[in-house]
């Protein structure tokens, strides 16, 4: 079954630091670009960071860089999001999502697989 | 960055109605533009991509059209499968994008 499933979250206090995982199930996972991707409590959702297949390019929002850091191990068919410095907007439920990729094209997709999502609070 | 521009936010709607919502965007994404169904504590689900391609296993009563910077999706009869909530994504043929995502629409029994 292609499946993601999230793990990791949690309640922590502002400053404090989380990792989430994600591990993939039913596809190819290493030649799979992959992205986290969060909605706030009554908020749209928001991409937070992309990371290619084999992992030697990452890429962040604005609203997390210097803070998150996004890694795999494909190995482990698993994606990880380290998540430091934590502050009360960073609260949301965080799903991680596969890139979809055309191989005829050559040209990177919507995003065709997500996760249920784990939830994030940051409260004192 | 784009913005996305999604209406209604939510829509009473019966079995067997035709249903349309839109998403626009704040610049030209030519294509670039897919639709999500998304239920409650299930992953969200990929229904149309390139603004009008239907995802495989999607059901034919899911369409979608448009291009630059409106876009529709629309389902023909509503089934009472399909009361979820539907929201829009621009993204690119590169990766990445900074990606955005309408705010979401969520079709209610009437």
């Amino acid at each position: 079954e292609v499946q993601l499933v999230e793990s990791g979250g949690g309640l922590v206090q502002p400053g404090g630091s989380l990792r989430l995982s994600c591990a993939a199930s039913g596809f190819t996972f290493t030649n799979s670009a992959m992205s986290w991707v969060r909605q706030a409590p009554g908020k749209g959702l928001e991409w937070v960071s992309g990371i290619s297949g084999g992992g030697g390019r990452t890429y962040y929002a604005d609203s997390v860089k210097g803070r998150f850091s996004i890694s795999r191990d494909n190995s482990k068919n698993t994606l990880y999001l380290q998540m430091n410095s934590l502050r009360a907007e960073d609260t949301a439920v965080y799903s991680c999502a596969k890139v979809g990729y055309d191989v005829l094209t050559g040209s990177y997709e919507a995003f065709d697989i997500w996760g249920q999502g784990t939830m994030v609070t940051v409260s004192s | 960055d784009i913005q996305m521009t999604q209406s209604p936010s939510t829509l009473s709607t019966s079995v067997g109605d035709r249903v349309t919502i839109t998403c626009r965007a704040s610049q030209n994404i030519v294509n670039w533009l897919a639709w999500y169904q998304h239920k409650p504590r299930k992953a969200p689900k990929l229904l149309i991509y390139k603004a009008s391609t239907l995802e495989s296993g999607v059901p034919s009563r899911f369409s979608g059209s448009g291009s630059g910077t409106e876009f529709t999706l629309t389902i023909s009869s509503l089934q009472p499968d399909d009361f979820a909530t539907y929201f829009c994504q621009q993204y690119n043929s590169h990766f990445p994008v900074p990606y955005s995502f309408g705010q979401g629409t969520i079709l209610e029994i009437k």
